[in-house]
């Protein structure tokens, strides 16, 4: 069965002060990771997912098999960056196993 | 850009009574999710849908639960009787391709049971 971990509940952090969020995973297979965030009052939305590789809203993540890790990051993070992030694993069928989410505030 | 919707956005009904909740995938999608998030607890897969059945089902989705498409643009929960523990939100998503694509979700229904 697969899981992901978020280690962190909340991670508080000042307006342009680095940011890491940590996901774990453990799936017997060739995971699909993705990284979904919510802002206040509003869906789920797909942020990143390691297949394309890309930078979004100055956001990376690098799947490390090794580790079994897909660790996002932020050099800078903004206000705006405030918000629930959700590591989410999709496994054989599509369904997506999610973490528990990380709270990130971003203080002025 | 299209959008997921669900409808309604918050639902308060008494233990025993059944529920509908509804979504409007994207036009063009063909797979389509039901996920709930019970307070401060993760998001959980219930139950995947495509080619008008069930393609998969979590140990949650029991009798109790049943999805439908009935008219090709709407898709449904239903509860049949309601538990104080179904109070969550219920967020509907849906996707075009299978693959390494994200899921687009919907805004989710608050579902209260008193």
């Amino acid at each position: 069965a697969q899981r992901v971990t978020q280690p962190e509940k909340l991670l508080s952090v000042f307006k342009g002060a680095p940011v890491e969020l940590k996901c774990n995973y453990s799936y017997s297979g060739s995971p699909e990771l993705f990284w979904y965030v919510q802002y206040s009052r509003q869906r789920l939305q797909l942020l990143l997912r390691h297949i394309s590789r890309e930078s979004i809203k100055g956001f990376t993540a690098d799947l490390n098999k090794g580790e079994t890790s897909f660790h996002l990051k932020k050099p800078f993070a903004q206000e705006e960056d405030s918000a629930m992030y959700y590591c989410a694993l999709r496994a054989a069928g599509n369904k997506l196993t999610f973490g528990g989410g990380t709270r990130v505030l971003v203080k002025p | 850009e299209p959008e997921v919707t669900q409808t309604p956005s918050h639902q308060v009904t008494q233990m025993g009574q059944e529920v509908i909740l509804r979504c409007v995938p994207i036009s063009n999608h063909l797979y389509f999710y039901w996920y709930r998030q019970i307070l401060g607890q993760k998001v959980e897969f219930l139950v995947s849908f495509y080619n008008n059945e069930i393609s998969e089902k979590s140990e949650i989705f029991d009798d109790q639960f049943s999805v439908e498409r009935p008219d090709g643009s709407n898709f449904t929960l239903k509860i049949r009787s309601t538990k104080l523990e179904d109070s969550a939100m219920y967020f509907c998503a849906s996707i075009g391709l299978a693959g390494p694509l994200g899921q687009f979700f919907g805004p989710g229904t608050r579902l209260t049971v008193l």
